[in-house]
C-alpha cells in the first residue's frame, strides 16, 4: 500500500495567490482529515470528511479556507487568496472507521511558504 | 482546555526501556487513550490504543490504571531511529475520532 500521498510536499507562493493542496487516501478508507501544524499552534485539525461529507470544519479558519472531497479517493484544500501566516505544514490522514475506534495513518504533509 | 498532560521532554538511553506518562484526569468512560508519534519533519505515525486493559503491539507496551486516570507507553528496547515527539490523546469515537493533539513529550534516545 502506497500509504496516504499529499502533493505539492512543498509550495512556495506570493501572498495573494491560490494555494491548492491535494490528498489521496488509503484505498478503502471512509474518513478523510486535513490538519496544520505551525510552531507557535502546534497540530490542529481543520476539518474532516466521512464517507466523503464534510462533517466538522470548525477548525478552518476562515472563508479563505475551503475544502472538497469529490469522490472516496481524492481531496482538496484550497487557500484564496493566501497569507504569510497560512504558512505551515500541512497534513493530510485517513482511517476506516466503523463506528468502533479507528487509526488515522498521515501523509508526509505539504510545507507551505507563503512569501 | 488540555485532557492529557505530559511532561515536555525525557531522555532514555539506547537499549534501555523508555516510559513515557500520561495523565489523563478527566477521562470518561468511552474515551479511548491513543499514542501517535512524530518524528522529526514527517506526519504523525500510530502506536498504540486502548480503552482499560493494557495493550501490547509490536511497536509498544500501553499500560492503563485501574482508574484510568493515568497511563504509560513503554518502548521495550528504545533505539536512537525512536527519538521523535509523543503525542497522547484521549479520543471519544463518534462518527470519526477527533484527535486533539498538545505538546506531547520530546523523547530523546541516546548512546
Amino acid at each position: 500500500d502506497a500509504g496516504v500521498i499529499q502533493s505539492p510536499r512543498h509550495e512556495v507562493t506570493e501572498m495573494g495567490q491560490e494555494v491548492t493542496l491535494r490528498c489521496k487516501p488509503i484505498s478503502g478508507h471512509n474518513s478523510l482529515f486535513w490538519y496544520r501544524q505551525t510552531m507557535m499552534r502546534g497540530l490542529e485539525l481543520l476539518i474532516y470528511f466521512n464517507n466523503n461529507v464534510p462533517i466538522d470544519d470548525s477548525g478552518m479558519p476562515e472563508d479563505r479556507f475551503s475544502a472538497k472531497m469529490p469522490n472516496a479517493s481524492f481531496s482538496t484544500l484550497k487557500i484564496q487568496p493566501s497569507e504569510p501566516r497560512d504558512s505551515a505544514v500541512y497534513f493530510c490522514a485517513s482511517s476506516f472507521q466503523t463506528g468502533g475506534t479507528d487509526t488515522q495513518y498521515f501523509g508526509p504533509g505539504t510545507r507551505l511558504t507563503v512569501l | 482546555d488540555a485532557k492529557t498532560t505530559q511532561p515536555p521532554s525525557m531522555d532514555c538511553a539506547e537499549g534501555r526501556a523508555a516510559n513515557l506518562p500520561c495523565n489523563h484526569s478527566t477521562i470518561s468512560g468511552n474515551e479511548y487513550v491513543y499514542w501517535y508519534r512524530q518524528i522529526h519533519s514527517q506526519g504523525p505515525q500510530y502506536i498504540i490504543h486502548g480503552l482499560k486493559n493494557n495493550e501490547t503491539n509490536e511497536m509498544a507496551s500501553l499500560i492503563i490504571t485501574e482508574d484510568r486516570k493515568s497511563s504509560t507507553l513503554i518502548l521495550p528496547h528504545a533505539t536512537l531511529r525512536d527519538t521523535a515527539v509523543y503525542y497522547c490523546i484521549v479520543s471519544d469515537t463518534g462518527t470519526a475520532s477527533k484527535l486533539t493533539f498538545g505538546t506531547g513529550t520530546r523523547l530523546q534516545v541516546t548512546l
